[in-house]
């Protein structure tokens, strides 16, 4: 069973650009979650999704969004880039929204430079 | 609002000793609490949660925590540690009842190391 698959791994932006990253969950998972890891803020919820419908959101700036498709696959995008946005963006599935058990991709590493 | 706090950010053991790591919660309602691991450039794996059934829960590779509702106290623990337990862990709580059991708010982390 393939686990949560996140692309791009490393990349590289410039400060006012975009990124768009994309996560795909474990089969039969209908729940995607997205966290930020920084050194200095540790592990911060981003944003649930499950249906297609964004569930819950943490306490992030509007530059940071989300999707989900039918098919359960996910997106984030943070818009006008900013230094601090560098961080490693974990997604995480999960068959439902109630049990906390969350299957982590291996994360999507930003730097901005 | 809920929250935990991880005593100690890095500990270190011997080989074959106890592995000991500390965590304390805050919640105004029942909460769910789990431990997380994270191994070098990997993501985070689940260790073991609770919620609210039975206070000892255990989990895989030989680890274990107690729930201790007077104490407001999760500790993870293993009675004998193992070089492939050098890691990361994280002390993880949820308020389903609140902010959802899938918005997890994380302690800052304790870095394992085994000495051999």
């Amino acid at each position: 069973k393939a686990g949560v698959t996140q692309t791009p791994r490393y990349l590289i932006k410039t400060r006012g650009q975009q990124v768009t990253l994309s996560c795909s969950p474990i089969s039969g998972h209908r729940s995607v979650s997205w966290y930020q890891q920084t050194p200095g803020q540790g592990l911060q919820f981003l944003f649930e999704y499950f249906s297609e419908t964004q569930r819950n959101k943490g306490n992030f700036p509007g530059r940071f969004s989300g999707r989900q498709f039918s098919n359960s696959r996910s997106e984030m995008n943070v818009s006008t880039l900013e230094l601090g946005d560098s961080a490693l963006y974990l997604c995480a599935s999960s068959r439902t929204t109630n049990t906390g058990e969350l299957f982590f991709g291996e994360g999507s590493r930003l730097t901005v430079l | 609002a809920q929250s935990v706090t991880q005593l100690g950010s890095h500990v270190s053991v011997s080989e074959g000793a106890l592995v000991l790591l500390r965590c304390n919660y805050s919640s105004s309602v029942p909460p769910y609490l789990f431990w997380y691991v994270q191994y070098p450039n990997q993501g985070l794996q689940l260790l073991l949660k609770y919620t609210s059934a039975a206070t000892l829960v255990k989990g895989i590779n030989g680890f274990e925590a107690e729930f201790k509702k007077s104490e407001t106290s999760f500790h993870l623990t293993k009675p004998s540690a193992h070089m492939s337990d050098a890691a990361e862990y994280f002390c993880a709580v949820s308020v389903p009842a609140q902010t959802g059991a899938n918005n997890l708010f994380f302690g800052t982390g304790t870095r394992l190391t085994v000495i051999p």
